[in-house]
């Protein structure tokens, strides 16, 4: 099946430093990906929607500014959350999909950040 | 717009039989999903079901009805290592959006 690598898989930042975050199709070409945010105990929200070579399509509510979305390569896009902050402070996943089964989504398997 | 309810917990006995609801409103529809959560780890996908009925999966087993906006996901001889969250979800354009997760606590 379809692996999505996501790193690193837990993250510890003072406050105003920025995180990057990777996600990585592994033996497949990701037409697109998807980054989530998950608060404790709440469900997956969507944050943006990136497609390779494109820039990245934000939710409502989610500043483009704050959360830089990279995805250069059909195997490849990177979550930066700049200038962090506590409230930041979440699990994060990234998702792709296959170019022929876009209603199938593969997992990353998350990353912790803990902003100080 | 796309409006998905589960309900927020649930619990019940190992060895039992479960079932999840999940009602959704959407302007168009191309199927829904359910994956299964454990804290702190991604989702994992569980069923999806296009066409109205009962598709089982060993254990699991998910029901749609598309004219009622309905979908159930049941789960039988419950184990332990079912305790974890079971997300509905239902494609939008071009996204995959969740439901807010129903959390099942097994009791021994």
């Amino acid at each position: 099946g379809a692996v999505v690598s996501q790193h690193p898989s837990r993250v510890i930042c003072k406050s105003g430093t920025s995180v990057k975050i990777e996600c990585r199709s592994l033996d497949f070409q990701a037409t697109t990906m998807f980054w989530y945010r998950q608060f404790p105990k709440q469900s997956l929200m969507l944050m943006a929607t990136s497609n390779e070579g494109s820039k990245a399509t934000y939710e409502q509510g989610v500043e483009k500014d704050k959360f830089l979305i990279n995805h250069a390569s059909l195997t490849l896009s990177t979550l930066t959350v700049t200038s962090a902050h506590p409230e930041d402070s979440s699990f994060y996943i990234c998702s792709a999909s296959l170019r022929d089964r876009a209603e199938k989504l593969f997992f990353g398997s998350g990353t912790q950040l803990s902003v100080l | 717009g796309q409006n998905i309810d589960q309900p927020t917990e649930m619990t019940a006995t190992e060895g039992a039989i479960v079932q999840i609801n999940c009602t959704y409103q959407t302007s168009g529809f191309n199927g829904l999903f359910w994956y299964q959560q454990h804290a702190g780890e991604a989702p994992t996908f569980l069923s999806y079901n296009v066409l109205d009925g009962l598709e089982e999966k060993g254990r699991f087993s998910s029901f749609l009805s598309r004219s009622k906006g309905y979908s159930y996901l049941l789960l039988k001889e419950l184990q332990m290592k079912d305790s974890a969250s079971y997300l509905c979800a239902v494609p939008r354009d071009d996204k995959i959006i969740f439901g807010k997760g129903t959390r099942l606590h097994i009791l021994p």
